[in-house]
């Protein structure tokens, strides 16, 4: 149980585009995902914290306008990325968590290059 | 917020040895502690957490303990086996202000050595 998929798996793109990342929860429903972001041999930072039905929570230093987050049904949040450039080539992770538990259950990431 | 400083950055082990990895939080507020385990280029898979409420978990080799008072918890594994090199992460749940999510320390790369 608990399993997170995520799609793309790996994408590139052109500075300057979108692009959409999916996150969703298999086998239970989701009332908060969260989308991190991890830079090779780096740590996994929040960027933010999404509830069903809700506008996402974002973490200070991460633009909201920059990285749109929808969180329309208990088990699909996207993240999409605006404009990108190169700096924004990174992994980005999603979790989930449902119920009254803490846990969180990763997806197994995106990996973003911007060209 | 929330910080979290992790240590060893690398901790090298005789196979069948145990290794302690150990990890201080900086909010008396957190109330949940999870370990990750992430092999490279995969997942963070969970393998052990605890809550503030609780002193001490074990689940077969690996077991956690957690002092409150002193803001630190540690990730304890015996018998190590060379399926359990990764890096490991641990983590503290804060909440707040709308957010709700989990800081990580910066990961420890535990390599064990037949």
């Amino acid at each position: 149980g608990a399993v997170v998929s995520q799609h793309p798996s790996r994408v590139i793109c052109k500075s300057g585009t979108s692009v959409k990342i999916e996150c969703r929860s298999l086998d239970f429903q989701a009332t908060t995902m969260f989308w991190y972001r991890q830079f090779p041999k780096q740590s996994l930072m929040l960027m933010a914290t999404s509830n069903e039905g809700s506008k996402a929570t974002y973490e200070q230093g991460v633009e909201k306008d920059k990285f749109l987050i929808n969180h329309a049904s208990l088990t699909l949040s996207t993240l999409t990325v605006t404009s990108a450039h190169p700096e924004d080539s990174s992994f980005y992770i999603c979790s989930a968590r449902g119920g009254q538990t803490f846990r969180q259950y990763f997806g197994p990431g995106t990996r973003l290059t911007v060209t | 917020g929330e910080n979290v400083e992790q240590h060893p950055s690398t901790l090298s082990v005789q196979e069948g040895d145990s290794a302690v990895i150990k990890c201080t939080y900086s909010d008396s507020a957190s109330n949940y502690f999870p370990w990750y385990k992430q092999e490279l280029g995969k997942r963070p898979q969970l393998i052990i957490d605890i809550r503030s409420n609780v002193g001490e978990k074990k689940d077969q080799r690996i077991a956690v303990t957690l002092n409150k008072t002193a803001k630190h918890f540690s990730l304890h594994i015996t018998e190590t086996q060379p399926e359990d090199s990764a890096v490991y992460f641990c983590a503290a749940r804060y909440s707040g202000g709308g957010a709700d999510g989990l800081t990580f320390g910066k990961g420890t790369h535990l390599i064990i050595q037949p």
